[in-house]
């Protein structure tokens, strides 16, 4: 079965960096996934697809301050100088033949 | 620009049905398969349904097959949920989003999302 796993929290102080983890289940470890950043009552924003090799396309208009980076099973993503608006919810995402499937989200703390 | 604006949530009782709609602008729609996602209060995001441009491939969660319905209508730039025999488990908001294929990785995702639109189930 296809799943995505992250911890539920983070927190970094402004102006840091901070690396969240997404975790594919054994078995599903070549899958790309997608990063989606939720800000508080706010409709989700695509941020990047991010392949096993570590190499990714970013969304219209995302920071260079977001990147992304892969090993084995587990996809990052790094935003370096963290601003107060990269407090959000982060989900990672995947996908298989008719089944998009979504991780149970990092809220980010921007201390 | 492309917009994605979600309407049509509301109230309704256990049983009952509701109607979503999604107006699509900036961009091609009939070039461009689309989805719905939800999230219930408090909770993370869950896929409910894809249709691709054509209207001829369609995939259902099984949390919401045989109970709802996705459609669109290409002439309108518009993209529709029926939801019926409705409980509690339905409760959330519903997201239209713009379905990207990335060439690079060849999956799919989501690249533009609407604000949403609240679905609410209760007596």
């Amino acid at each position: 079965q296809l799943v995505l796993t992250q911890s539920p929290s983070a927190s970094a102080s402004l102006g840091a960096s901070v690396k969240l983890t997404c975790t594919l289940t054994s078995g599903h470890s070549s899958y790309a996934i997608a990063w989606h950043q939720q800000q508080p009552e706010k409709g989700p924003r695509y941020l990047m697809m991010l392949n096993s090799d570590g190499s990714h396309n970013k969304g219209d208009g995302i920071p260079d301050r977001f990147s992304g980076s892969s090993s084995g099973a587990e996809r990052y993503l790094t935003i370096s100088s963290l601003h107060s608006e990269d407090e959000a919810d982060y989900y990672c995402q995947t996908w298989g033949t008719g089944i998009w499937v979504f991780g149970g989200g990092t809220k980010l703390t921007v201390l | 620009e492309v917009q994605v604006v979600e309407s049509g949530g509301g109230l309704v009782q256990p049983g009952g049905s509701l109607r979503l709609s999604c107006a699509a602008s900036g961009f091609t729609f009939s070039s461009y398969s689309m989805n719905w996602v939800r999230q219930a209060p408090g909770k993370g995001l869950e896929w409910v349904s894809y249709i691709n441009g054509s209207s001829d491939i369609i995939f259902y969660a099984d949390s919401v097959q045989g109970r709802f319905t996705i459609s669109r209508d290409n002439a309108k730039n518009s993209l529709y949920l029926q939801m019926n025999s409705l409980s509690a488990e339905d409760t959330a908001v519903y997201y239209c989003a713009r379905e990207y294929y990335d060439v690079l990785t060849g999956y799919a995702s989501f690249d533009y999302w609407g604000q949403g639109t609240l679905v609410t189930v209760s007596s």
